[in-house]
């Protein structure tokens, strides 16, 4: 009954590989988002879709492209991985409040630990 | 820029006092802050909501102050436990726009 789940939980992979994360919610939330979590462990967002349309684009090369089959599930691909790449990913969702009275109190996964070798 | 700043160094305490961990922000104007905690090798858990309009929030043994004017928000934790030791970060969010920012966390270690 696990509420945010990523697969995988681990992921070694060599530079100029392509790898991807999957994610999906039984939450019922209508938006999910990635964010990542450097070695630092500041947490930046990267993409949000809300009823599978993208919403939130940050900064991000274009290597990582996001994909919503659905409202549950929120995929995340990239492309030519680089050493920068290596970092924490967190699936994460929320239910939309209506407009301008939404707090989006997240959920999140457990995290994809990627390291780029 | 925008910029969050939570105690970098841990702080550490004994059991049974109160820990008061400071989240800091300049360049924003934040309708609302979370805070959350991470455990090792794991997401982050909701906690605590506070608005712009409202100077306090508890519940259990948690306590939350926002002071939009300071630019400051104090999470309290009382009667403080080992099982309370983690990492704890401060978010915070704009109406409208569903993502969070989030500060570097501020890592609680609560001596028996």
């Amino acid at each position: 009954d696990t509420a945010v789940s990523q697969t995988p939980k681990y992921l070694v992979t060599q530079m100029g590989n392509d790898k991807s994360i999957k994610c999906e919610q039984n939450l019922g939330h209508d938006t999910m988002y990635w964010y990542k979590q450097d070695s630092k462990k500041f947490l930046k967002i990267m993409f949000s879709y809300n009823n599978k349309e993208l919403i939130i684009n940050e900064t991000v090369p274009n290597r990582f492209s996001p994909k919503s089959p659905d409202k549950a599930h929120l995929n995340l691909h990239i492309n030519s991985l680089e050493l920068g790449d290596s970092a924490v990913y967190f699936c994460a969702s929320s239910q939309a409040g209506l407009a301008g009275t939404g707090s989006y109190e997240q959920y999140f996964g457990p995290g994809t630990r990627l390291t780029v070798t | 820029s925008q910029k969050i700043e939570q105690n970098s160094e841990a702080l550490n305490i004994q059991e049974g006092k109160t820990a008061t961990l400071t989240c800091n922000y300049t360049n924003y104007s934040p309708a609302y802050l979370q805070w959350y905690r991470q455990d090792p090798g794991r997401g982050p858990v909701f906690l605590l909501l506070i608005r712009e309009n409202e100077k306090e929030k508890r519940k259990e043994r948690l306590k939350v102050t926002f002071d939009t004017t300071l630019k400051q928000s104090l999470f309290h934790i009382t009667a403080s436990q080992p099982a309370d030791s983690a990492t704890y970060l401060c978010a915070l969010g704009r109406t409208g726009r569903r993502a969070l920012t989030f500060g570097s966390g501020t890592r609680l270690q609560v001596q028996p």
